[in-house]
């Protein structure tokens, strides 16, 4: 079956960076995108982009800068965010997702990881 | 940015209510909008895709319609389990939009 398990949570100082893993199985895994979706505490969902698991070519939602990066190791299936320069209102939790695509409905997010809750306070 | 604007914030109902959630688009997006279940301290789960198409495994309870760029999210009879917070989607273009999100409660 098809699972995306996130790596575990924790807790980083202002300034440090972070590297969330994000491991798929169950399905081919260049054959769908791998998106990436954030949940500040209490608060709603934002959708911080995607990477293309074929070429390995990122996007990036205009909120969310160059300290953001999305990578991919396709040997062992897996996607990762790194962010660096972390502040505080970096807090939240970090889920990746399946992207299904289809042009009759666009990207559908039709998995999800468990998520990764990042806290960063000094 | 399309922006998803979703109503009720929040609602409260009893077990076997028939709820209806409220999705509007700031612009067209033909029937490219997704709905997703939260429940808290959980993933999302994938509920119904191209504003009307049911995700499969999904109870037939639950269904979804348009009309222009509002959109609709009708559970026809709560069950215990559907008690959670509830988000539109649009996936017509980039940047992927979600609503604010409407928190459905016990009565």
């Amino acid at each position: 079956q098809v699972q995306l398990v996130q790596s575990g949570s924790g807790l980083k100082r202002p300034g440090a960076s972070v590297k969330v893993s994000c491991k798929s199985s169950g399905y081919t895994f260049n054959n769908f995108g791998l998106h990436w979706v954030r949940q500040a505490p209490g608060q709603g969902l934002e959708w911080m982009g995607w990477i293309n698991t074929y070429t390995g070519n990122p996007t990036y939602a205009q909120g969310f800068p160059g300290r953001f990066v999305f990578s991919l190791d396709t040997s062992v299936s897996r996607a990762y965010l790194q962010i660096s320069g972390l502040r505080p209102e970096d807090t939240a939790v970090y889920y990746c997702a399946r992207g299904l695509y289809d042009s009759l409905t666009g990207f559908l997010f039709d998995y999800w990881g468990q998520g990764t809750l990042v806290t960063v306070s000094s | 940015d399309i922006q998803m604007t979703q109503s009720p914030s929040s609602l409260s109902a009893s077990v076997g209510d028939r709820v209806t959630i409220t999705c509007r688009a700031s612009q067209s997006i033909s029937s490219y909008l997704n709905w997703y279940q939260q429940k808290p301290g959980k993933a999302p789960k994938f509920l119904i895709y191209a504003a009307s198409s049911l995700q499969s495994g999904v109870p037939s309870r639950f269904s979804g319609s348009r009309s222009g760029t509002d959109f609709t999210l009708t559970i026809s009879s709560l069950q215990p389990e559907d008690f959670a917070t509830y988000y539109c989607q649009q996936s017509y273009s980039i940047p992927y939009t979600f609503g604010q999100g409407t928190r459905l409660e016990i009565k």
